[in-house]
């Protein structure tokens, strides 16, 4: 499987500053990555879907100009949280999607953010 | 709407035990279906997945699930449970040629030594 990996894995940030999260693919160059957010105890919800050279697609609910994604190589994929507030504090987990059959996804070790 | 999901919020079996985590999907078509293992604040480990073919399907640490399309399930099996396989298992689904996948709300699985 692919190998992924996110930076960092968590911070810590006071409210109203932003915050970025990288997540790299290491072992191939992948087209669309993917964004979830956990909250504790939950299962992950799907943010957006990172285009590689394109706009990313957004769930419905989630706000784009909240969460900015760019996906500006083949191996990186970024998601900034503007303007952070305690809501924001969640388990972000990015995944590659597979050339392999079956749309199988791979997922990063995912970055734990705590706003204060 | 279309969903997978996984009925029992947690289940318990003793080390050395066969053990199961449910998952009955609802979804037109033919999906693919999933199943990922996760530990404290980690992310996602893929374990197996059915896209076509044999039912039974092997994947990593010695599980395997079951494709039943007459009871519309996936369940995932192992025969002999081990404390390390104490995580959080989520069923999920993709439909063919999407990017996506819909996941359960998740099974936490805590095996005693």
């Amino acid at each position: 499987g692919a190998v992924v990996s996110q930076h960092p894995s968590w911070v810590i940030c006071k409210s109203g500053t932003s915050v970025k999260i990288e997540c790299r693919s290491l072992d191939f160059q992948a087209t669309t990555m993917f964004w979830y957010r956990q909250f504790p105890k939950q299962s992950l919800m799907l943010m957006a879907t990172s285009n590689e050279g394109s706009k990313a697609t957004y769930e419905q609910g989630v706000e784009k100009d909240k969460f900015l994604i760019n996906h500006a190589s083949l191996t990186l994929s970024t998601l900034t949280v503007t303007s952070a507030h305690p809501e924001d504090s969640s388990f972000y987990i990015c995944s590659v999607r597979s050339p392999e059959p079956g749309e199988t996804q791979y997922f990063g070790p995912g970055t734990r953010l705590t706003v204060l | 709407a279309q969903s997978v999901a996984q009925p029992e919020d947690q289940v318990n079996v003793a080390e050395g035990n066969p053990l199961t985590v449910k998952c009955t999907y609802s979804v037109s078509g033919n999906p693919y279906l999933f199943w990922y293992v996760q530990y404290p604040n980690r992310g996602l480990q893929f374990l197996l997945k059915y896209i076509t073919g044999d039912n039974l399907v092997k994947g990593s640490y010695g599980f395997e699930a079951e494709f039943n399309k007459s009871q519309t399930s996936f369940h995932l099996k192992k025969p002999s449970a081990l404390v390390s396989d104490s995580a959080l298992y989520f069923c999920a689904w993709g439909r063919v040629n999407t990017d996506k996948l819909i996941f359960g709300t998740g099974t936490r699985l805590q095996v005693f030594p």
